[in-house]
């Protein structure tokens, strides 16, 4: 059974910084590319970030681009979000998802519960 | 806004047949799969539908995905009080190097 457990979240003050941990178990880390996906309060997904499994490319939404960094951890089985420079609308809970192959390109197949992060001084 | 156009409700009585429409644009529906995802109240999303139109084992014969050029859809049939949920699609966008999702559909079973 594929489990996906989302650490790191919590309060942090505008311009701040936090880092997301995505424990994953139940199948083949490093053959599958790991997606973030958040969702502000009462809003709809919004897709944040990819790394592939097949040779760590990275693809980012634009409006995180330049202030987050995912990378991930095989040996680990761990993937990561590194969160700078955040605002006020950054606020949402943050979902780590497996994806259905290794490239990047399709959809995810399973989802963690999230995380909450919330920016405000 | 977003780059795959949902409506933002739907509605059904409890047996009925209800689509949910997803419109895209030649960079995203038109050249990739289709994905759907529902979310419950106060839940994580749910795979429903992958690569346009295939069931995950566990997902009822009542849901059904279709693609046509940069439209798909969501059916589902013999609807049922506990299908109350959010439903959103998803594409990988060429054109931005990223994954794309609908605004999402409220439908509400009456």
């Amino acid at each position: 059974e594929v489990q996906l457990l989302e650490s790191g979240g919590g309060l942090v003050q505008p311009g701040g910084s936090l880092r997301l941990s995505c424990a994953a178990s139940g199948f083949t880390f490093s053959s599958f590319a790991m997606t973030w996906v958040r969702q502000a309060p009462g809003k709809g997904l919004e897709w944040v970030s990819v790394i592939s499994g097949s040779d760590g490319s990275t693809y980012y939404a634009d409006s995180v681009k330049g202030r987050f960094t995912i990378s991930r951890d095989n040996s680990k089985n761990t993937l990561f979000l590194q969160m700078n420079s955040l605002r006020a609308d950054d606020t949402a809970v943050y979902y780590c998802a497996k994806d259905s192959d290794s490239s990047g390109w399709y959809g995810v197949d399973n989802w963690g519960q999230g995380t909450l992060v919330t920016v405000s001084s | 806004q977003s780059a795959l156009t949902q409506p933002p409700s739907a509605s059904g009585t409890p047996g009925q047949r209800v689509t949910i429409s997803c419109s895209g644009s030649s960079s995203n529906i038109g050249s990739n799969f289709v994905y759907w995802y529902q979310q419950l109240p106060g839940t994580a999303p749910k795979l429903l539908i992958y690569r346009n139109n295939q069931r995950p084992s566990g997902v009822p014969d009542r849901f059904s995905g279709s693609k046509s050029g940069t439209s798909a859809s969501l059916a589902i049939s013999g609807l049922r009080s506990e299908d109350e949920a959010d439903y959103y699609c998803a594409a990988w966008d060429d054109s931005l190097s990223g994954r794309v999702f609908g605004g999402g559909t409220k439908l509400t079973v009456l």
